[in-house]
């Protein structure tokens, strides 16, 4: 998985509860992203980063937040769980933004009751 | 809209046999076309990339097509092995932080 793990691997919680997924890459690459997997969706972009403190939204943020202050963490943050949030988290990372090959690591599975 | 669909939803063949899989899309700007694989429980792991000029590429007993005109794309699988069981993912960039994933077709091989 190309030097990228991700914490904890499953996880289950109650809605309303806070949950951070953890994302740690050894590439030294610049760019990182966390999707979500989803039955009958492709993978949908949630966050992304460019940069230590530098992210931006993807097409499903909504009830997710972000942070990256170092080049090898990104964490992904459900401030309160929803039953809608139950999935598949994968993190990924990209030496460059413009198509270059994305890299994902094992994914987390959360479940929320 | 911008889609990538991918054809069968789901597959079942013999191991030994071949097969093929299709990507059609939508996508505007075009900057390139990937097929990954993603195995149960793992991450997707890239199998061939492809640009706009490019309409065949080989990795191993996988064959990627692409046809810019039709926008169509294709892998060959070539003697399958129980190890091909998994799905694929057709993957479509349309340029800066825009990737468009189909919803992959899953595979399974049989012995």
């Amino acid at each position: 998985d190309a030097g990228i793990t991700q914490s904890p691997r499953h996880k289950v919680t109650e809605t309303g509860t806070p949950v951070t997924l953890r994302c740690h890459q050894t590439e030294n690459h610049r760019y990182m992203y966390w999707y979500r997997q989803d039955p009958g969706h492709g993978l949908r972009l949630i966050h992304y980063s460019y940069g230590v403190k530098d992210t931006d939204k993807g097409e499903v943020s909504d009830g997710y937040s972000v942070s990256r202050s170092k080049t090898e963490d990104f964490l992904l943050t459900l401030e309160s769980a929803t039953s809608s949030q139950t999935s598949v988290y994968f993190c990924a990372i990209s030496e460059t933004g413009d198509g270059n090959e994305q890299f994902f690591g094992p994914g987390t599975r959360l479940t929320v009751l | 809209k911008n889609q990538v669909e991918q054809s069968p939803q789901s597959l079942i063949i013999l191991e030994g046999k071949n097969c093929t899989l299709q990507c059609n899309y939508t996508v505007s700007p075009f900057s390139n076309l990937r097929w990954y694989k993603q195995d149960t429980g793992r991450g997707p792991v890239s199998l061939t990339i492809m640009t706009f000029s490019e309409n065949t590429k080989s990795n191993g007993r996988y064959t990627a097509t692409l046809d810019a005109d039709t926008k169509q794309s294709s892998l060959h699988i070539t003697a399958s092995q129980l190890s091909d069981s998994a799905s694929y993912i057709c993957v479509v960039s349309a340029g800066f932080q825009k990737l468009v994933f189909g919803t992959g077709t899953r595979l399974l091989v049989s012995p």
